[in-house]
């Protein structure tokens, strides 16, 4: 089956810093790759998702990257603000399998004022 | 448009007891996926439902842990003789179709077993 590798784990940056997550992929198959957001005691949000046949996707501050060859994908957040501090998850699925998410493990993100 | 209601959102059970997790799904979504998330680690799938049918079960434990997703109400998460191990949040989330890939989660009801 798909299994998703996050890193890092956790991430301090500085307000107004970049951040940056990468993920990678295993089945090659997979075509949806979506990334959430979530804090503390809340369900997942989605911030921004990309499909396959798309390499890269902007809203805002938030940018994802898909590279297919390497099957690697990554979330980079530019200006980060306060609020920006969260566990972000990245995830992929395939129309096959019934568009079942396999998540990453997870960054958990602080943004320093 | 109300999103995903999960109730209820906490849940404490003794050992052997039964829980029961609801999940109605957003405005005309028919497709349900349950997802359990353990402390400090990232959610994993469970079972995926359309109504009346369960599509794919393969992220369920074999014994113990049932769903259904009825004509009428709220999919049910059903877990018999709850153990200390069982307890997690346990999420659930919803899309249109399948061929709508992006899901809508719920807030999640977490589970402690005491």
């Amino acid at each position: 089956g798909e299994n998703v590798e996050q890193h890092p784990s956790t991430l301090s940056v500085q307000e107004g810093d970049s951040a940056v997550i990468k993920c990678t992929y295993s089945d090659s198959a997979s075509n949806y790759f979506p990334w959430y957001k979530q804090e503390l005691g809340k369900g997942p949000q989605l911030i921004i998702d990309i499909r396959s046949n798309v390499g890269e996707k902007k809203d805002q501050r938030i940018a994802v990257t898909l590279n297919k060859t390497a099957k690697h994908f990554s979330l980079h957040i530019t200006e980060t603000q306060p609020e920006d501090s969260a566990v972000y998850f990245c995830a992929a699925s395939k129309a096959a399998a019934g568009n079942k998410l396999t998540f990453g493990g997870g960054t958990r993100v602080l943004v320093k004022p | 448009n109300a999103g995903v209601m999960q109730n209820p959102r906490h849940l404490v059970r003794r050992r052997g007891q039964e829980a029961r997790l609801r999940c109605s799904p957003m405005k005309g979504h028919s497709h349900v996926y349950w997802y359990r998330q353990l402390p400090e680690e990232g959610l994993k799938f469970m079972v995926y439902l359309q109504k009346e049918n369960i599509i794919d079960e393969s992220g369920m434990p074999k014994e113990r842990f049932s769903a259904e997703f009825p004509k009428e109400g709220p999919s049910i998460l059903r877990i018999q003789q709850v153990v200390r191990g069982d307890s997690a949040a346990y999420f659930c989330a919803s899309s249109p179709s399948q061929g709508h890939t992006e899901a809508f989660f719920g807030q999640g009801t977490r589970l402690t077993v005491v």
